[in-house]
């Protein structure tokens, strides 16, 4: 299975930007990346997902390094909301669609 | 809406019991996945169904199952209760394009004493 390493946790100060890295070195061609993220009590929370290209949407960025085997996600200005386990995945190319492979994820923390 | 409704959000069983837990989605998206989360772990694939039937399985054993209805609702069932079984149960479902934004439910918190 494709596997994703990612720091444990990180600390950002409010409405600041907060990088978030990923390595992932045995991708595939056709693994997507996706992040989840997970606030506390509650169940994961879809975030974003690209292919190759950067991504953006109205909760964050994705940035994917041209060959593929690393991706940041990036939070553009931090909330208190935002405090959370943020997971990168990969889409598991032999199974089924439901077959997301969670890590441990890095526990954001924003200090006001 | 795709909200993912579970139930119940708490539950303590004994050793050796059985379990069964819900899942509904007003969307009533023909897939569904279950994952189980042990504390401070991610969450780990369990098992899906795909039209009622069972289309994919994590590590897990079989009494760990499922059912799937035609409306669309599903249950995930566990017999011979055991402590490490301890855990908070999600299901997913209503994947997107390229099986991004899976919607999560709250899950259920269930504790074997």
């Amino acid at each position: 299975d494709a596997k994703t390493t990612q720091p444990n946790s990180m600390e950002s100060n409010e409405e600041e930007p907060v990088h978030l890295p990923c390595n992932h070195s045995t991708i595939s061609g056709t693994d997507y990346i996706h992040w989840y993220r997970q606030l506390p009590s509650q169940g994961p929370e879809y975030v974003i997902h690209g292919l190759t290209s950067n991504v953006n949407n109205r909760m964050a960025s994705l940035a994917i390094a041209e060959d593929r085997k690393s991706s940041t996600l990036i939070l553009h200005r931090a909330t208190l909301r935002d405090a959370a386990v943020y997971y990168c995945i990969l889409r598991d190319p032999g199974g089924s669609q439901g077959n997301l492979i969670f890590g441990k994820g890095t526990k954001l923390s924003v200090k006001p | 809406e795709t909200g993912v409704t579970q139930s119940p959000t708490h539950l303590i069983k004994t050793r050796g019991q059985q379990v069964t837990l819900r899942c509904s989605s007003q969307s009533g998206h023909n897939t569904v996945s279950w994952y189980q989360q042990a504390l401070g772990q991610g969450p780990q694939f369990i098992f899906q169904y795909y039209r009622e039937e069972e289309n994919g399985r994590g590590n897990f054993p079989p009494r760990f199952s499922g059912l799937q209805f035609p409306n669309y609702s599903s249950e995930l069932n566990v017999n011979a209760l055991e402590l490490d079984d301890s855990a908070l149960y999600l299901c997913a479902c209503c994947w997107g394009v390229g099986g991004g934004e899976a919607f999560f439910g709250q899950g259920t918190r269930l504790t074997v004493v």
